[in-house]
């Protein structure tokens, strides 16, 4: 009955890789989220997707690339691995309009760049 | 643009103390105001939210916030605190001004000593 699932939960990777973080959502929501969440605990806004459609993409570099096939899922892909990649990346999920656009999230991934 | 302002970054308090941790934001128009709380190596979680009427607003686990319209403030407070309160305290804004995104504060660690 988990709302919003993530997966995997810790990720360890090499530099130069190429990754994919999951993420799935049963609410019903047709809108989600990509955040990252540095060591000092700042979150930073990365797309957000509206019924399959990117809405939001902050200054994020290219090599992440969110894809979205369904309003359910929203994936997190990741290209040529950096050091400075490592947190954790959470996804999260609301319905839109005047709903009240509480966002529930996942679990987090944690990646580690080696 | 928006901004959130979380005053305090590290609050250290004994158990039975009382907790007011600030936020502040920037926007003069209607707002929902959010808090959430991260416990360690958790996901985030809604301790409560204010979107309109009783500006006095209870939430989960004892906390409660205070909208102040004239101050721009939604302070969270309790008044009295236990070791397992220790977590990460973040509020969030939504309004027109910020597309109806999520504004996010810095986030205030709250440690309480048994």
């Amino acid at each position: 009955d988990t709302a919003v699932s993530q997966t995997p939960k810790y990720l360890v990777t090499q530099m130069g890789n190429d990754k994919s973080i999951k993420c799935e959502q049963n609410l019903g929501h047709d809108t989600m989220y990509w955040y990252k969440q540095d060591s000092k605990k700042f979150l930073k806004i990365m797309f957000s997707y509206n019924n399959k459609e990117l809405i939001i993409n902050e200054t994020v570099p290219n090599r992440f690339s969110p894809k979205s096939p369904d309003k359910a899922h929203l994936n997190l892909h990741i290209n040529s691995l950096e050091l400075g990649d490592s947190a954790v990346y959470f996804c999260a999920s609301s319905a839109s309009g005047r709903g009240g656009y509480e966002q529930f999230f996942g679990p987090g991934t944690r990646l580690t760049v080696l | 643009a928006q901004s959130v302002s979380q005053h305090n970054h590290h609050v250290i308090l004994s158990e039975a103390a009382s907790l007011e941790l600030g936020c502040n934001y920037s926007y003069g128009g209607t707002v929902n105001l959010f808090w959430y709380v991260q416990y360690p190596g958790q996901h985030l979680q809604l301790l409560l939210k204010y979107f309109s009427g009783d500006p006095l607003v209870k939430g989960i686990k004892g906390f409660e916030a205070e909208f102040i319209k004239s101050k721009f403030s939604f302070n969270l407070r309790k008044p009295s605190v236990q070791w397992s309160d220790t977590a990460e305290y973040f509020c969030a804004v939504i309004s027109m001004d910020s597309n109806y995104q999520l504004i996010w504060g810095a986030g205030t660690k709250l440690i309480i000593k048994p």
